[in-house]
């Protein structure tokens, strides 16, 4: 049962440009969606979240959107740097610190 | 402040062996949890502790437990370990009630 799931394996993206991940869920009990970057042989690193309250939140070059109608979220990267080119996870969690992981998209960001 | 560390780095261990890890967090945070990640799975939530207890359970097998120390320090052991649990296993720590979890870099567990 994928509660959470990000449907698209990879992205490729020219720098300077926008990327934009997505990330689908099912569960309505969640309250708090996270995205984390991971590169390899490293734990994922935090970006950003967002409550359920709301439907936007931004820092810096990273914003995060909820749909909550539509169980949709997603990341918008502006502008796109090579360095950004990694793992991005969507996660979620329902009134606790137990994370439900999407399965990852690879976002390559080519220079 | 320094990050989450997780020790050892890597491990090979053979069927059979049990295996412990270590898991300091980050000063202040009181809140651990354990992840498993593999090529098939993904990110799988394993437990979460704070203040010694166990909050939180994932669905993993009873083989997989843990514990948490005083200072908050945690460790996670697999018993009779089976081909199946190689693994990168990370451990998070958090405030109290997150929502953002800090990850450490990971054991790479091999069982042979």
């Amino acid at each position: 049962d994928q509660q959470v799931k990000q449907n698209s394996p990879s992205l490729s993206v020219q720098e300077g440009r926008i990327s934009i991940l997505n990330c689908d869920y099912t569960n309505s009990m969640f309250d708090y969606f996270l995205w984390y970057k991971k590169y390899p042989a490293e734990g994922p690193t935090f970006l950003i979240s967002i409550s359920s309250i709301k439907d936007k939140n931004e820092d810096g070059r990273f914003t995060v959107f909820l749909n909550k109608s539509a169980k949709h979220l997603s990341l918008h990267i502006v502008p796109s740097q090579p360095g950004d080119s990694a793992v991005y996870f969507c996660a979620a969690s329902a009134y606790g610190n137990k994370l439900v992981f999407g399965a990852g998209t690879i976002l390559r960001v080519k220079s | 402040k320094a990050g989450v560390t997780q020790t050892p780095r890597y491990l090979i261990k053979t069927r059979g062996q049990q295996v412990t890890l270590s898991c300091s967090p980050i000063s202040g945070h009181r809140s651990v949890s354990w992840y498993q990640q593999t090529p098939g799975q993904g990110l799988q939530f394993l437990f979460e502790y704070f203040s010694e207890t166990q909050r939180n359970k994932g669905n993993f097998p009873g083989r997989f437990s843990g514990r948490q120390f005083s200072n908050s320090r945690s460790e996670m052991n697999v018993s009779t370990l089976e081909l199946g649990d190689s693994a990168l296993y990370l451990c998070a720590s958090s405030l109290e009630k997150g929502p953002a979890q800090y990850f450490g870099p990971g054991t790479r567990l091999t069982v042979l």
